[in-house]
């Protein structure tokens, strides 16, 4: 049973416009969130996290929001450029477990 | 220079052979993980280490073996590997910062299982 969930395998976006990434978790024990980004050929790289304390972390043109009575968090890429075209995975950070728990990740896609 | 590297980057091998995925990092982190990647299917763990002396099993950790030889190198064994084990391995380390956990991933190993 998955216990982070990225619905949308895939997204497609026109270059400027907001793209929006979303996850759904079923442990509300959960209490820290991060954002990964991947490219082709290269490792997951740390993107943006969000404590459960905070429904909202900005940096740059990155939001993430978090709704715990929803047990969803989004990322806003805003604008969205050429090299934002990747697959983007949420992962959650359990409170009495140090492992992150991933989810299958999302594929975005960046039009010209 | 990359702060987590893997070694080898690809590999084709035979099904019974025995292959060995390392990893060095120069991050100065106690922790280090093992995952693969399947398509559609994410990240899974495979094993983790939170010192030299702590391993741990993963969630699917059957067919594999892991070695801590120093806080900078964990290395992953496939003692006689079957096809399933065909994907993509990452190896990763964190630092865990007033009870937040950050990883870092090297660039990943693809292998090939014939």
């Amino acid at each position: 049973d998955q216990q982070v969930k990225q619905n949308s395998p895939s997204l497609s976006v026109q270059e400027g416009r907001i793209s929006i990434l979303n996850c759904d978790y079923t442990n509300s024990m959960f209490d820290y969130f991060l954002w990964y980004k991947k490219y082709p050929a290269e490792g997951p790289t740390f993107l943006i996290s969000i404590s459960s304390i905070k429904d909202k972390n900005e940096d740059g043109r990155f939001t993430v929001f978090l709704n715990k009575s929803a047990k969803h968090l989004s990322l806003h890429i805003v604008p969205s450029q050429p090299g934002d075209s990747a697959v983007y995975f949420c992962a959650a950070n359990p409170d009495s477990n140090y492992q992150l728990i991933w989810g299958a990740g999302t594929k975005l896609i960046i039009k010209p | 220079d990359a702060d987590v590297t893997q070694t080898p980057r690809n590999r084709i091998t035979k099904t019974g052979k025995r292959i060995m995925l390392e990893c060095s990092q120069t991050k100065g982190h106690d922790r280090m993980y093992w995952y693969r990647q399947d398509p559609g299917l994410g990240l899974r763990l495979i094993y983790y280490s939170f010192d030299v002396k702590d391993i741990n099993k993963g969630e699917i950790s059957d067919g594999y073996s892991v070695s801590r030889q120093a806080q900078a190198k964990f290395s992953l064994s496939l003692e006689s590997a079957i096809p399933n084990q065909t994907a993509l391995y990452f190896c990763a380390t964190s630092d865990f910062i007033s009870g937040q956990e950050t990883q870092y991933f090297g660039p990943g190993t693809r292998l090939l299982v014939l």
